[in-house]
């Protein structure tokens, strides 16, 4: 595809909902990543994935939170029993190079979540 | 206090002005600096990646580092309306992909 594509865009859940938040990278690209967005505020990782293996998820922010890439292409985010305070735009990003300091990332759109 | 600061703004200057936009960071272990450019409700784009101290140019923008001083910097010269926007400094450690670590983000408004 043309860029990095998330589904669903905006999303509305009652506290302690499940929700599922989708990726579809850049065909090829291996490495991809989660960032959490809130208002007004920088993007802060989440976790890493480098094919279908997940190399860092240290910055997810509780167990709740759980990501999957099983095909080392699309990938998933899901959010068990949402909180409020997990209301925020969640950012998807791919990049070509495994580990590549030097390889540019390439954002989505995001999802914003609202937890009411 | 975080690893980096980044001044929220909002920061208003008229077209054609030249803008300055800075973040200072305290982890010394970071040496790869970029800029992103985040329009309203769209994902972050990169204008402006360095590794090293001194000044890189691309068009219309200047990023400077300072490593002695923590110190980086994005200039935009000849501002247009179309670069109001939210720029983010973001840095990353070598040997951790991109994960990087953002400022809070700069809002510009460019106004005729």
């Amino acid at each position: 595809g043309a860029g990095v594509s998330q589904s669903p865009r905006y999303k509305v859940a009652k506290r302690g909902q499940d929700v599922a938040l989708r990726c579809d990278p850049i065909s090829g690209h291996v490495s991809l990543f989660w960032y959490q967005q809130a208002l007004g505020q920088g993007p802060e990782f989440l976790t890493y994935f480098q094919n279908e293996a997940q190399l860092d998820k240290s910055g997810l922010p509780s167990d709740r939170f759980f990501a999957e890439r099983p095909e080392g292409s699309v990938s998933t985010l899901k959010i068990q029993r949402t909180q409020q305070e997990d209301s925020a735009v969640y950012l998807c990003a791919s990049s070509l190079a495994p580990r590549g300091n030097n390889s540019p990332l390439h954002f989505g759109n995001g999802t914003r979540l609202t937890v009411t | 206090q975080k690893e980096v600061e980044q001044d929220p703004g909002p920061l208003s200057v008229p077209e054609g002005a030249i803008v300055s936009l800075n973040c200072t960071y305290s982890n010394s272990a970071f040496q790869y600096f970029m800029w992103y450019r985040q329009y309203s409700r769209k994902g972050p784009e990169l204008l402006m990646y360095t590794y090293s101290s001194g000044n890189k140019e691309d068009g219309r923008f200047t990023a400077q580092v300072d490593k002695s001083s923590k110190y980086i910097s994005l200039f935009i010269r000849d501002s247009q309306p179309s670069d109001s926007a939210t720029y983010l400094c973001a840095m990353t450690t070598p040997g951790t992909a991109s994960k990087l670590t953002f400022g809070t983000g700069t809002r510009l408004q460019v106004t005729l």
